[in-house]
Formats: structure tokens, sequence, C-alpha cells
């Protein structure tokens, strides 16, 4: 089982690029990397998911070394609204067995 | 707009009454997911399904069942309610492919007295 582990809670300020590392030690190679985004009251919500390399979307960038034993999500410029709790989670997608959200990072952006 | 919603929102109950809270999914995904929600733990994945009439334990299954008599459904059953699992309750669905993401349910927070 692929566990991941996070830094339990970071503080930002306002208009600041932040990035959240993930550790994910016994990745295999069928795993993706997914992070989501959960705010209080809430269910969690996707981010963005990659393989290897770097992955882009309008919220996020994802960025994952050649080894994949750890994964960076980078939120560009963030906003009061980015305070949340973000889960990294690793998977092959083919048995929610390999699915582990483990305790997240809650981000705290900060005016 | 598809959608997957939980129900009831807010649960009070007594510890040994049997509890069941409802997820419906409109997506028409095969794959169905419950997680409980607690302070310190994250997400525990407790029941998951792949499709009609297939259902598989998680982590935390001990006291809980569930059943999948159609796709849009998949019901969470306390047998017997135990303060211990007092906890916001998530149900998400998603498919197999490659990509893909879960899709939660707006949560459901159950208090057993």
């Amino acid at each position: 089982l692929a566990k991941t582990t996070q830094p339990i809670s970071m503080d930002s300020y306002e208009g600041q690029e932040v990035n959240i590392t993930c550790s994910h030690n016994n990745i295999a190679t069928n795993d993706y990397i997914t992070w989501y985004q959960q705010f209080p009251s809430q269910g969690p919500r996707f981010i963005i998911q990659g393989y290897k390399t770097k992955v882009t979307n309008e919220v996020a960038s994802l960025f994952i070394p050649a080894d994949r034993k750890s994964s960076t999500l980078s939120l560009p410029r963030v906003s009061l609204s980015d305070t949340a709790v973000y889960y990294c989670l690793v998977g092959d997608l083919t048995g929610a067995n390999n699915l582990f959200f483990g305790t997240g990072t809650r981000l705290t952006v900060i005016p | 707009d598809a959608e997957i919603t939980q129900s009831p929102r807010h649960k009070i109950t007594e510890t040994g009454r049997q509890v069941t809270l409802a997820c419906h999914q409109t997506w028409n995904h095969n794959n169905m997911f419950w997680y409980r929600q607690d302070l310190g733990h994250g997400l525990r994945l407790i029941h998951y399904s792949y499709g009609v009439q297939d259902t598989n334990k998680g982590e935390v299954s001990d006291g809980y069942s569930v059943s999948r008599s159609n796709t849009e459904d998949l019901p969470l059953t306390l047998e017997s309610a135990a303060s211990s699992q007092t906890s916001v309750y998530f149900c998400a669905s998603s498919t197999w492919t490659k990509g893909d993401t879960q899709y939660f349910g707006p949560g459901t927070r159950l208090t057993v007295l």
C-alpha cells in the first residue's frame, strides 16, 4: 500500500506561490498521483493528477521527479479562498484498496 | 447536471439503533465509495463497490454494511450504532479510466449519543 506523507500545516501570504510536497516512497509502477482540495463542511474536490514529469491545469501544477518517490503541488499566487486542506493520493485506479488519503496539509492563506 | 447527493445531511441517533445513510449519483459511474472523516485521521475508506451486486470492505468496515442493487445508489448501514461511529461520512463515485478522479458528495454528519 503506497502511503503518503505530507506536512500537517502551512501558512502563506496572499499572492505568493505555495508548494506542498508529498512523499510516497513505496509508489508502484502503475500508480497515479492525485491531489484533492477540501474546504470546511464540503467533500474533497479534484485538483490535478499526474504520472510523471509535470502537469499543469488552470488551477495548479504538479511536479513529479523521475524516481516518482515524491510530488509537489504548486499553487500560483494564492488567495484567501485557497485556504483549505490538500490531500495527496497515490493509487493505480484499478483497486480501491490501493487508495489512501492520509491526513492532508492544512494551508492557511494570510492577508 | 450530473451530481452526487447524500441524505440526511445531519443525523443524531442513539447507541444501538440501526442507521442508514443514503448516497445517490447521477454520473452513471460504476464505482462508489464510502469514507469517514475524523479529526487527526483524514479520510478512511469504509466500503466500496465496483458495480451492481458488488461490495468490498475497506480499511474500517467493522460495524458497517452496504448493498448495491442499482448503479445510482450505495446506502451505508450502521447495524448497531456506537459512539465511536460519530463522524462525518462522505460518499464518492468514479469510473476506471486513465486520469479518472473521485467525485464526492457533500457529506453527512452523524452523531451517536
